[in-house]
């Protein structure tokens, strides 16, 4: 068991919207500004897509955007692509005694 | 570039000790720290250790603490993880991966490890 809860998998068609969760606690996703989130196609590294909730690093299309409210981050795809469809997870640092926990991860879909 | 390339994985009985390297290059490696992050098939990640870029500072995941150990050479660009006691539930694709602002910002390609009798 993950130590975030993300869902499964989600969905969207071209062009639309998609919103992906990320459920920590207060000692993880609410104790700190560093949930990060993470892309994976079938067979390759991770690639980071979102640092410190909201940061994009260079490369990365705006379209890829991150928030948190209270122990709860997300990841928000807008304007969905065909390349988009791959797997998500988040992370965040959780202190010094277990400094990082992901989430289950997310199958995107792009329908 | 930046450029983490693993390498060591392979094929292990349990109980047995397997050393993982990551190469490094294209970024002064010494002025930054590193992680290990493993994905057994089919599954999600999961951070293992982390070494600060001065290697005081050194953590590990409860699943592999005392079994495994996590070093680097400044001078010659590389990251070790020495794995020992290892059990089936090792198994897995094992990435380097830098460490910027609390986040793995470059992974390397990845080493499997499989843990079998």
């Amino acid at each position: 068991q993950s130590a975030l809860t993300q869902p499964p998998s989600a969905s969207g068609s071209p062009g639309q919207s998609v919103t992906i969760s990320c459920a920590g606690t207060s000692s993880d996703v609410g104790a700190y500004n560093y949930v990060s989130w993470y892309q994976q196609h079938p067979g390759k590294a991770p690639k980071l897509m979102i640092y410190e909730v909201i940061k994009r690093p260079s490369g990365v299309p705006d379209r890829f955007s991150g928030s948190k409210s209270g122990n709860t981050a997300s990841l928000t795809v807008s304007g969905l692509q065909a390349e988009d469809e791959a797997d998500y997870y988040c992370s965040s640092y959780a202190g010094s005694n277990n400094p990082w926990v992901f989430g289950g991860g997310t199958k995107l879909t792009v329908l | 570039e930046v450029q983490l390339v693993e390498s060591g994985g392979g094929l292990v009985q349990p109980g047995g000790s397997l050393r993982l390297s990551c190469a490094a290059s294209g970024f002064t490696f010494s002025s930054y720290s590193m992680n290990w992050v493993r994905q057994a098939p089919g599954k999600g990640l999961e951070w293992v250790s982390y070494i600060g870029w001065i290697t005081t500072t050194i953590y590990y995941a409860d699943s592999v603490k005392g079994r495994f150990t996590i070093s680097r050479d400044n001078a010659k660009n590389s990251l070790y993880l020495q794995m020992n006691d290892l059990r089936v539930e090792d198994r897995a694709v094992y990435y380097c991966a830098r460490d910027v602002n609390y986040a793995f910002d470059f992974w390397g390609q990845g080493t499997m490890v499989t843990v079998s009798s």
